[in-house]
């Protein structure tokens, strides 16, 4: 059984940092792109960034480019998103998602259940 | 920027059929830009029911299909029940790594 269980998140001050963490099983990581989305409250969804499965190709929503930082260690099965200079806006759940194949567009087949980032101070 | 559409909101009758679409501000969807459903109840994440513009996730109803109906990819439920009443999300693949969901669409089922 797939499953993705994402930690690291809370409340943090504008401008501080947070690293999420999302944990994956049941299927081999190495051979999969990864995802992280995002809902604000009382909001849709937004795309945050992408993974390969190699880790070889990162890419960004223009809202968190230069801040956010997507990585993976697939010997770990772990997924994270680095998050630097955080702001009141980037306050949202955030969701792991295991994509549907290696490539950086293949769309998301699997959503964790979310993290929830606060930035407050 | 380009934006991607969806009706905000929609209803539906019990039994009875509905097509959500999702298109662009500018241009017409493909199935270059691999159109994927997502269907998400309140408190709930997101769960997916159709990716690659017509391929159904695993353990989702067959009265859930995605196809291209002229220039908008559009997700059709067949026969819709009281628990299809949810917000869905479509998401396109810009190219350059970049994908952009649309708004949602809230569906009522009464």
């Amino acid at each position: 059984e797939v499953q993705l269980l994402e930690s690291g998140g809370g409340l943090v001050h504008p401008g501080g940092s947070l690293r999420l963490s999302c944990a994956a099983s049941g299927f081999t990581l190495s051979n999969y792109a990864m995802s992280w989305v995002r809902q604000a409250p009382g909001k849709g969804l937004e795309w945050v960034s992408v993974i390969s499965d190699s880790g070889s190709g990162t890419y960004y929503a223009d809202s968190v480019k230069g801040r956010f930082s997507i990585s993976r260690d697939n010997s770990k099965n772990t997924l994270y998103l680095q998050m630097n200079s955080l702001r009141a806006e980037d306050t949202a759940v955030y969701y792991c998602a295991k994509d549907s194949n290696y490539g950086v567009n293949s769309p998301i087949s699997f959503w964790g259940q979310g993290t929830l980032v606060t930035v407050s101070s | 920027q380009t934006v991607v559409t969806q009706e905000p909101s929609f209803s539906v009758s019990p039994g009875g059929t509905v097509t959500l679409t999702c298109g662009l501000s500018s241009g017409s969807v493909s199935t270059s830009y691999y159109p994927s459903w997502y269907q998400q109840t309140p408190g709930q994440a997101p769960r997916t029911l159709i990716y690659n513009t017509n391929t159904r996730s695993s353990g989702v109803p067959d009265r859930f299909s995605g196809s291209i109906l002229g220039n908008k990819a559009a997700l059709t439920i067949t026969g819709a029940q009281t628990d299809d009443e949810s917000d869905y999300y479509c998401v396109l693949y810009m190219g350059g790594g970049v994908w952009v969901f649309g708004g949602g669409t809230n569906l009522t089922v009464l």
